[in-house]
C-alpha cells in the first residue's frame, strides 16, 4: 500500500496568492483529516470528513480556508488569499471505519508551506 | 474538555539510557490512548496504543500503561538508541474519530 499521498511536499508562495494542497487517502479508509502543525500551536485538527462528507470544520481558522472531498480518492485544502501566518506543515491523515475510538490514523508526509 | 499534557522537552539522553516521557490526560468518557512518533521531515506514525484501563501498549521496545487512577499514559523504554531521536506525541480519542494531541516532546539521543 502506498500510504497517504500528499502534494506538493513543499510550497513557497507570496502573500495574497491561492494555495491548494492535495491528499490521496489510503484505499478503503472512510475518514480523512486535515491537520496544521506549527511551533507555536502544535498539531491542530482543521477539518475531517467521513465518507466524503465534512463532519467537523470547527478547527478551520477562518473563511480563507476551505476543504473539499469530491470523491473517496481525493481531497483538497485551499487557502485564498494566503498570509504569512499560514506558514506551517499541513498533514493529511486517514483512518478506516469502525473500531470506535481505537482506530489508528495514518499520516501523510505533510506539505511544508511558506508564505512570504 | 478533553486535553493531553506532556512533559516539555527536549529530553536529552545518552545511548542505552532509560527513557520516560510523562503524559497525563483529562477526558470525558473512556478514551483510547495513543503514542505517535514523528521522525525528522516525516508525518506522524503510530507507536503504540491502549484502549482501556490497565492495558499496556508496546512496540519496538517502548511501553506505556493506561492508568485510569492517575489519568496517565507515560512512555518508557529501557535502553534508547540514537535512532529513537524524534518527537513523541501523546494523544487521546474519546469518540467521533477525533484525536486530541499533546504538544509533543522532542527526544535527542547521543552516542
Amino acid at each position: 500500500d502506498a500510504g497517504v499521498i500528499q502534494s506538493p511536499r513543499h510550497e513557497v508562495t507570496e502573500m495574497g496568492q491561492e494555495v491548494t494542497l492535495r491528499c490521496k487517502p489510503i484505499s478503503g479508509h472512510d475518514y480523512l483529516f486535515w491537520y496544521r502543525q506549527t511551533m507555536m500551536r502544535g498539531l491542530e485538527l482543521l477539518i475531517y470528513f467521513n465518507n466524503n462528507v465534512p463532519i467537523d470544520d470547527s478547527g478551520m481558522p477562518e473563511d480563507r480556508f476551505s476543504a473539499k472531498m469530491p470523491n473517496a480518492s481525493f481531497s483538497t485544502l485551499k487557502i485564498q488569499p494566503s498570509e504569512p501566518r499560514d506558514s506551517a506543515v499541513y498533514f493529511c491523515a486517514t483512518a478506516p471505519a469502525g473500531g470506535g475510538t481505537a482506530e489508528t490514523q495514518y499520516f501523510g508526509p505533510g506539505t511544508r508551506l511558506l508564505v512570504l | 474538555g478533553n486535553s493531553v499534557t506532556q512533559m516539555e522537552g527536549p529530553v536529552t539522553l545518552s545511548e542505552e539510557a532509560f527513557l520516560t516521557i510523562n503524559c497525563t490526560y483529562t477526558a470525558t468518557g473512556y478514551p483510547s490512548l495513543f503514542w505517535y512518533v514523528q521522525y525528522p521531515g516525516e508525518g506522524l506514525q503510530l507507536l503504540l496504543k491502549a484502549t482501556k484501563a490497565d492495558d499496556k501498549g508496546s512496540n519496538k521496545g517502548f511501553e506505556a500503561t493506561y492508568r485510569k487512577e492517575t489519568t496517565s499514559f507515560h512512555l518508557e523504554k529501557g535502553s534508547v538508541q540514537v535512532s529513537d531521536s524524534a518527537v513523541y506525541f501523546c494523544a487521546l480519542n474519546t469518540g467521533f474519530q477525533k484525536l486530541v494531541f499533546g504538544t509533543g516532546t522532542r527526544l535527542l539521543v547521543s552516542p
